[in-house]
């Protein structure tokens, strides 16, 4: 089946910096992509969209400003967290849908673990 | 809006039980419906769907019916084995158009022992 990676899968940092995960999709191009958010026990929120060529479609009380999107080809979007601080730190994941199998079937990566100090 | 209630785990089961997870649902329209498992340290993985009422989605052994009457997607396996532990999760997506958006529930941990 289809692959998303996502890179790193864990990453620790001190409060203030900028952290960036990437989310890739290994044998097959992705017009749309999508970021999710999940805390422990919680379900997966939808951040934001991310669109190839275009802005990126943020969901509801999503800070633009504080959750870069960037859609950089058709196999790459990158989301940055921008001036971590505790409360950001969470698990990010991104899914891909696959073209050409209609419109019912996203693809997801494992996931990043960020934990902010 | 669109909402997902999925029973809160962790179920513990022994090998061989039958297995139910409850899923109910609020959408506006015909909502697609969907099963996805997420095994230790990897991603989501798609296990079954159902696109309208009364269709049933089956993987694995696993079975879900879309009931539009009440509003369900139950999550059933008659014979549970130690490998399907992991994290179940039941969501929709609204009908029509390039909208891929999926509404999750919170997930439920199962945890099947031998």
């Amino acid at each position: 089946g289809a692959v998303v990676s996502q890179h790193p899968s864990w990453v620790i940092c001190k409060s203030g910096t900028s952290v960036k995960i990437e989310c890739r999709s290994l044998d097959f191009q992705a017009t749309t992509m999508f970021w999710y958010r999940q805390f422990p026990k919680q379900s997966l929120m939808l951040m934001a969209t991310s669109n190839e060529g275009s802005k990126a479609t943020y969901e509801q009380g999503v800070e633009k400003d504080k959750f870069l999107i960037n859609h950089a080809s058709l196999t790459l979007s990158t989301l940055t967290v921008t001036s971590a601080h505790p409360e950001d730190s969470s698990f990010y994941i991104c899914s891909a849908p696959l073209p050409g199998r209609g419109n019912n079937e996203q693809f997801f990566g494992p996931g990043t673990r960020l934990t902010v100090l | 809006g669109n909402s997902v209630t999925q029973m809160e785990g962790p179920v513990t089961l022994s090998e061989e039980a039958f297995l139910t997870i409850n899923c109910t649902y609020t959408a506006t329209g015909y909502p697609s419906l969907f099963w996805y498992v997420q095994y230790p340290g990897e991603g989501l993985q798609l296990l079954l769907k159902a696109t309208k009422a009364d269709d049933k989605g089956s993987n694995k052994g696993f079975e879900a019916t879309y009931r539009k009457e009440t509003t369900s997607f139950h999550l059933e396996k008659g014979s549970v084995q130690v490998s399907d532990s992991a994290v179940y999760f039941c969501a929709l997506r609204n009908s029509g158009g390039s909208n891929y958006k999926l509404t999750f529930g919170k997930g439920t941990l199962l945890t099947v022992n031998p």
